[in-house]
């Protein structure tokens, strides 16, 4: 089955410093998504990227969709305490038989100290 | 629209009980999924429909798990009998074709 790799699995930073975490994959997706978790609560969903090679901002955050469609990373910049958490990437393989089914990643635990 | 509203959000139960988990998506959704979330093994998922369909239920530990969808509105997912090994956090969530899955806030099962 399909499996995907994301690290580092934990960062440790001071507010302020630029972060950056990645997800590999042994197959294809069609789809890449980022999210966040926060204590108690469902992911959120950050940055969805649709096209290889494609470069998507959403404010602080910075993402790309790798050009060999198995990978991608997430840039947060200028970290501050609220970006303490899980952050989660996931892909969506091409729609042949799975629909919309994700493959979540294992998870980066963030923790920014002021 | 208010999200995917799942209930309840905490459970705490004796071993050997049955427990059912509710979740009702996004209005307009027809993808819902039904994920498991532990420290050991992440986000898991357990099984998802389409158009109220089971689509696949691979990811189902055993026979004790079963979940159902009546209406495009209304899913459950019922544990019976509980085991402790059950505890875990439970989500929900829906999307339409090719869109962006939105979760639900979870519903933390303790298994006692």
């Amino acid at each position: 089955g399909q499996q995907l790799n994301q690290s580092p699995q934990s960062m440790f930073i001071q507010e302020g410093e630029d972060v950056s975490m990645n997800c590999t994959s042994s197959s294809i997706f069609n789809t890449w998504l980022w999210y966040k978790q926060d204590p108690g609560e469902g992911p959120v969903l950050l940055i969805a990227l649709y096209k290889a090679g494609e470069l998507t901002s959403n404010g602080r955050l910075t993402a790309q969709f790798g050009i060999t469609r198995k990978d991608s990373f997430l840039n947060i910049s200028a970290s501050i305490p609220s970006d303490v958490g899980i952050y989660f990437c996931a892909g969506q393989p091409r729609e042949e038989t799975s629909g919309s089914r994700l493959t979540f990643g294992e998870g980066t635990q963030l923790t920014v100290n002021p | 629209d208010a999200g995917v509203i799942q209930s309840p959000r905490h459970e705490v139960t004796e071993m050997g009980q049955e427990v059912t988990l509710r979740c009702k998506p996004i209005s307009g959704h027809d993808y819902l999924f039904w994920y498991r979330q532990t420290m050991m093994r992440g986000l898991e998922l357990l099984i998802y429909f389409n158009n109220n369909v089971p689509i696949d239920d691979s990811g189902m530990p055993e026979d004790r798990f079963s979940a159902k969808m009546p209406n495009a509105s209304f899913s459950t997912l019922k544990i019976q009998p509980s085991e402790p090994r059950d505890s875990a956090v439970y989500f929900c969530a829906s999307t339409r074709r090719n869109t962006e899955a939105f979760f639900g806030q979870g519903t933390r099962l303790t298994v006692v």
